[in-house]
């Protein structure tokens, strides 16, 4: 199975300033086929369902706000905010979907300082 | 709109069956793929399956084999999942999620269904 390690485990950030999430596959989730990283992040809020936020590793879902970003490096994935918001609290997973069993992180909590 | 709605919530003895229904509607069923994700109290996500809508095969996450099976009723648009041999761990929300078309990301997710495993 493809392992999900996510950094840090929290991480708390004032309203208004960046936050950098981070994700690392145990394996490559890049495919040959189409030079794609078969990579997601998800928002998870309590009493929700998770949110998709985006795919591919760097594409924006639709109505996603454009202060969140993705991107990879290798096997290094990134998620940031770039403009904390107070609804922006939550714990936020990455997922890849290259293989199954797909796996997820084990999630970052994001709250404000 | 495209809406997953799911059951509600079930309490069960360790040793029996749950089977949590997932009512799609917005989009066209059989056109795609759906997913059962859990989360266990204090815990992440975690990936059980994915059920073929159209023809309903099915890949179950090896920690289920045996004990999960995921079927499909296209003429009310509904997916089920049934989770046998309940133990206390199975306590968690139970999410459906479809799989988004040209992807296999996870694009519309159901409520969630909070199954009790208790004696």
């Amino acid at each position: 199975d493809i392992v999900m390690t996510q950094s840090p485990d929290s991480l708390a950030v004032s309203l208004g300033e960046r936050a950098t999430l981070n994700c690392k596959s145990s394996q490559s989730i890049l495919h040959s086929s189409n030079n794609k990283n078969y990579l997601a992040w998800y928002q998870h809020k309590p009493g929700q369902p998770p949110k998709l936020l985006i795919y591919w590793a760097s594409i924006r879902e639709s109505g996603v706000p454009d202060r969140f970003s993705g991107s990879a490096s290798g096997t290094d994935f990134t998620l940031t905010i770039s403009s904390l918001q107070a609804e922006d609290v939550a714990v936020y997973y990455c997922q890849q979907y290259y293989s199954y069993p797909q796996t997820f992180g084990q999630g970052t909590k994001l709250e404000i300082k | 709109q495209v809406q997953l709605v799911q059951s509600g919530a079930e309490v069960k003895e360790p040793g029996a069956t749950v089977k949590v229904s997932c009512k799609a509607s917005g989009y066209t069923f059989t056109t795609y793929y759906m997913y059962w994700v859990r989360q266990a109290p204090g815990q992440g996500l975690e990936w059980m399956g994915i059920i073929n809508l159209s023809g309903g095969s099915t890949t179950y996450a090896q920690k289920f084999q045996g004990r999960v099976t995921m079927t499909r009723d296209t003429s009310t648009s509904t997916v089920y999942m049934e989770l046998s041999s309940l133990r206390c761990e199975d306590t968690a929300v139970y999410y459906c999620a479809r799989r988004a078309a040209g992807g296999n990301r996870m694009d519309v997710w159901g409520q969630g269904t909070t199954v009790t495993v208790s004696s």
